[in-house]
């Protein structure tokens, strides 16, 4: 079972509905990362989270340790935001390395 | 201010050979981590290099070594290619050790090994 698990793996939205995507890790962590990935491979860091919520623009990420369990969510969402979303968590027993969850592609339509 | 910067953009190698890639980070970043993203393991945390020492290492072969500079940039180098090594190579700067910062991607290295 992979440490990391996101869902859903492929999300497809209408312009201006509103997105969540999930995280859920197995283990104890020290931080999560929200990262976004766009076609042609750059990668851009969306948020760092220890604990409670983080809001930029249109995007918001919580963040429940005792769950273990993330989300990120997008409001009114565009089509500029079909990107691949990548989960990420600093592993406390693991020396602090970080480790991904699988991605989840998400399509929004005009 | 400049951003990571990764050389070269693309490579095409043939098994057996080796490689080494650079990373320049952003100006006053002493932090620098290496990934591999291929499209059945996805992205996979290789090192991690902070003041010149490696601070942190993933589960990958003795192959995969690196190594940081004094002025921060660092280096990757795969020994002994593999055709399961051909993958996008990307690298990270961030203020300090440990990911408790935002990580700073650069566009990565595609790599090719027939």
């Amino acid at each position: 079972k992979n440490e990391v698990e996101q869902s859903p793996q492929n999300l497809t939205a209408q312009e201006g509905e509103f997105i969540t995507i999930n995280c859920s890790y197995s283990v104890g962590i020290s931080a999560l990362h929200w990262l976004q990935q766009h076609p042609g491979g750059g990668i851009v860091s969306l948020f760092m989270l220890s604990s409670g919520k983080k809001k930029h623009g249109r995007l918001i990420a919580t963040i429940n340790i005792q769950e273990k369990h993330s989300s990120l969510h997008i409001t009114a969402s565009h089509p500029r935001d079909s990107a691949v979303y990548i989960c990420a968590v600093v592993l406390q027993a693991a020396g602090n390395k970080l480790t991904f969850g699988g991605g989840t592609r998400v399509l929004v339509k005009p | 201010k400049a951003g990571v910067t990764q050389t070269p953009r693309y490579l095409i190698k043939t098994r057996g050979q080796q490689v080494t890639l650079s990373c320049s980070p952003i100006s006053g970043h002493r932090s620098v981590s290496w990934y591999q993203q291929t499209p059945g393991q996805g992205l996979q945390f290789l090192f991690e290099y902070f003041s010149e020492t490696q601070r942190n290492k993933g589960n990958f072969p003795g192959r995969f070594s690196g190594r940081q500079f004094s002025n921060s940039r660092s280096e990757m180098n795969v020994s002994t290619l593999e055709l399961g090594d051909s993958a996008l190579y990307l690298c990270a700067s961030s203020l300090t050790s440990g990911f408790y910062n935002e990580q700073f991607f650069g566009p990565g290295t595609r790599l090719t090994v027939l």
